[in-house]
């Protein structure tokens, strides 16, 4: 099976544009989740989509946004880019087993905002 | 103060060596508990899970939950160097996908 695919794997931008990235879950996962990780924060929740709909959000302003599309694939919106924005956003695909939620990562977008 | 705490280290053990390594939280909630090993430049991989208190072995890893003391472990034994790594704790809440991570611990294991 599969792995969770992420693209573009690395991305310059230039401060005040806006990016997409996109991620392709494990095959037969219809939840998606983003997160940021930067050397001070570590590992931050983004949002989370099921079934096209958001269901869980972390705390990030209203530049950061995503949509799940019917085949679960995702994406997630950046726009006015600022230099801290910089970070690695890694990609999460999960599926419910029994209570369980495993959640698998992705190989993560490594964004560079100049 | 932030939900999970992590020692972010580094730790440079010996080959061969056990490690431990630990997270305390503060949310009394959390019933879902895993260890995650980043290795650089990729995404973090699951390496444990658990939901009760108590310890779940995996081959040369085994995690320890204690709910009381809100506080979870994972040991490594028999330390390889590649077990080099970061390893992040994360932990959920009933009914919610959504984790909360711990910062992470680098460990470097030396030959």
């Amino acid at each position: 099976k599969a792995g969770v695919t992420q693209t573009p794997r690395y991305l310059i931008k230039t401060r005040g544009q806006q990016v997409t990235l996109s991620c392709s879950p494990i095959s037969g996962h219809r939840s998606v989740s983003w997160y940021q990780q930067t050397p001070g924060q570590g590992l931050q929740f983004l949002f989370e989509y099921f079934s096209e709909t958001q269901r869980n959000k972390g705390n990030f302003p209203g530049r950061f946004s995503g949509r799940q599309f019917s085949n679960s694939r995702s994406e997630m919106n950046v726009s006015t880019l600022e230099l801290g924005d910089s970070a690695l956003y890694l990609c999460a695909s999960s599926s419910l087993v029994g209570q369980d939620y495993e959640q698998y990562f992705g190989p993560g977008t490594r964004l560079t905002v100049t | 103060q932030k939900e999970v705490e992590q020692d972010p280290g580094p730790l440079s053990v010996p080959e061969g060596a056990i490690v431990s390594l630990n997270c305390t939280y503060s949310n009394s909630a959390f019933q879902y508990f895993m260890w995650y090993r980043q290795y650089s430049r990729k995404g973090p991989e699951l390496l444990m899970y658990t939901y009760s208190s108590g310890n779940k072995e995996d081959g040369r890893f085994t995690a320890q939950v204690d709910k009381s003391s809100k506080y979870i472990s994972l040991f490594i034994r028999d330390s390889q160097p590649s077990d080099s790594a970061t390893y992040l704790c994360a932990m959920r809440l009933e009914n919610f996908n959504k984790f909360y991570f711990g910062s992470g611990t680098k460990l470097n294991v030396k030959p």
